[in-house]
């Protein structure tokens, strides 16, 4: 399974932008990047996900380097309820199975 | 509409007993996934079923096994516990199983898990 790499910990205060990086150097052709994000005490949900050209939705944005061997999750906004630890995950679009294997992520807090 | 559903919310067993874990997928989703985080550490896969067939599976021991029903719910079983299985159980249902080469948009949903404590 192909790595990320991702900050143990990054802080940010409410109301601004935060950027999330993600270092995926291995990451091979076929690879999908995905993002989910971990609340306290309940279980991962999705975020994002892209595989070479930027995506936007309603939560985040996904901003994918030219060489794809990075990316960065943005939040234009952040509030209280954006901390959470997230992770940025490679998913092969070749495999059937779903299996989604996860990092440490990176444990994001809000001041407010 | 109702998310996924685990049961039981918490569960405290001991050492060489075993477990059942239950999960009840979205409405119309036939994918049921589990995965394994341990305090601190990120989610580890262990099994996917899909139209009670199992998919895929992680680097777990044949202690851990699993089944899906008709109904497309699932339950996980963990024979002979250790310590080590102390753990929050996470199920996670989706529509189907990805098609392979388009990286559909195959999100998957989690349930809150369930809290398993071996003593």
């Amino acid at each position: 399974d192909a790595k990320t790499t991702q900050p143990n910990s990054m802080e940010s205060n409410e109301e601004e932008p935060v950027h999330l990086p993600c270092n995926h150097s291995t990451i091979s052709g076929t690879d999908y990047i995905h993002w989910y994000r971990q609340l306290p005490s309940q279980g991962p949900e999705y975020v994002i996900h892209g595989l070479t050209s930027n995506v936007n939705n309603r939560m985040a944005s996904l901003a994918i380097a030219e060489d794809r061997k990075s990316s960065t999750l943005i939040l234009h906004r952040a509030t209280l309820r954006d901390a959470a630890v997230y992770y940025c995950i490679l998913r092969d679009s070749r495999e059937g199975a779903q299996k989604l294997v996860f990092g440490q992520g990176t444990r994001l807090t809000i001041n407010p | 509409d109702a998310g996924v559903t685990q049961s039981p919310t918490h569960l405290i067993k001991t050492r060489g007993q075993h477990v059942t874990l239950r999960c009840s997928p979205i409405s119309g989703h036939k994918s049921v996934s589990w995965y394994q985080q341990v305090l601190g550490q990120g989610p580890q896969f262990i099994f996917q079923y899909y139209e009670k067939e199992e998919r895929g599976r992680g680097n777990f021991p044949d202690r851990f096994s699993a089944r899906q029903f008709p109904n497309y719910s699932s339950e996980l079983n963990v024979n002979a516990l250790l310590l080590g299985d102390s753990a929050l159980y996470l199920c996670a249902s989706s529509l189907k199983v990805a098609i392979s080469g388009t990286g559909s948009r195959d999100e998957q949903f989690f349930g809150p898990g369930t809290r398993l404590t071996v003593l």
